[in-house]
């Protein structure tokens, strides 16, 4: 069965200062993956995919994600944070070939000023 | 471009009394999806229109919540009657695609958030 794991419930970070949000996944195939970004009391925002192609993907808000085939990883990160960023990250994949997705359960991400 | 619109966005109702939400997804897309998320989870499938056909609705409690999606635009979610651990938020979703893939982006609207006391 497929599955994503978010191993932090929350991670804290310093305005200015680099962030990465970890995700790990279990998938048969190819993985689709996504990252999704939730403020409160509204919906989900999409920030990035990887489909295929370069390992390095790029998305909203300055936000990239690294494909790590060997470690099943794909790890969310920004050079800079900001307070803005401040919100719930979700990662997800792609489950079988009817297109909807599976989420991990959630990093809370805290910037401080 | 107009995105998915969801309504009420907050209701709250009594153990056993009924409740429905609608969606209409952004113009154009054929698949419509209903999430349930509950606090301090991830969201989770409840079920997955083809424009007015079920893809997949395995993860529906079907004795008490029921979908449909006639003329393949706008969708109604029902729960009946409800219980206390229905208390979540209810998100509507669309994709683009008309095909079978998995690639696809999803699009979320602002979710309708159901308290049952």
């Amino acid at each position: 069965a497929q599955s994503v794991a978010q191993p932090e419930d929350q991670v804290n970070v310093a305005e200015g200062n680099p962030l990465t949000v970890k995700c790990t996944y279990s998938v048969s195939g190819n993985p689709y993956l996504f990252w999704y970004v939730q403020y409160p009391n509204r919906g989900l925002q999409f920030l990035l995919k990887y489909i295929t192609g370069d390992n390095l993907v790029k998305g909203s808000y300055g936000f990239e994600a690294e494909f790590n085939k060997s470690q099943t990883s794909f790890h969310l990160k920004k050079p800079s944070a900001l307070v803005s960023d401040s919100a719930l990250y979700f990662c997800a994949c792609g489950r079988g070939s009817q297109g909807n997705l599976i989420f991990g359960k959630g990093t809370k991400l805290s910037v401080k000023p | 471009e107009a995105g998915v619109a969801q309504s009420p966005r907050y209701k709250i109702i009594e153990k056993r009394q009924s409740v429905a939400f609608w969606c209409n997804p952004i113009s154009g897309h054929a698949t419509l999806y209903w999430y349930q998320q509950i606090l301090g989870q991830g969201p989770k499938l409840l079920i997955q229109f083809q424009n007015n056909g079920v893809v997949d609705d395995s993860q529906l409690p079907k004795d008490r919540f029921s979908a449909e999606r006639l003329k393949g635009v706008d969708s109604t979610l029902k729960i009946q009657p409800a219980k206390l651990e229905d208390s979540a938020v209810y998100l509507c979703a669309s994709s683009p695609w008309t095909g079978m893939s998995s690639g696809n982006t999803i699009y979320f609207g602002e979710g309708s958030w159901l308290t049952v006391v």
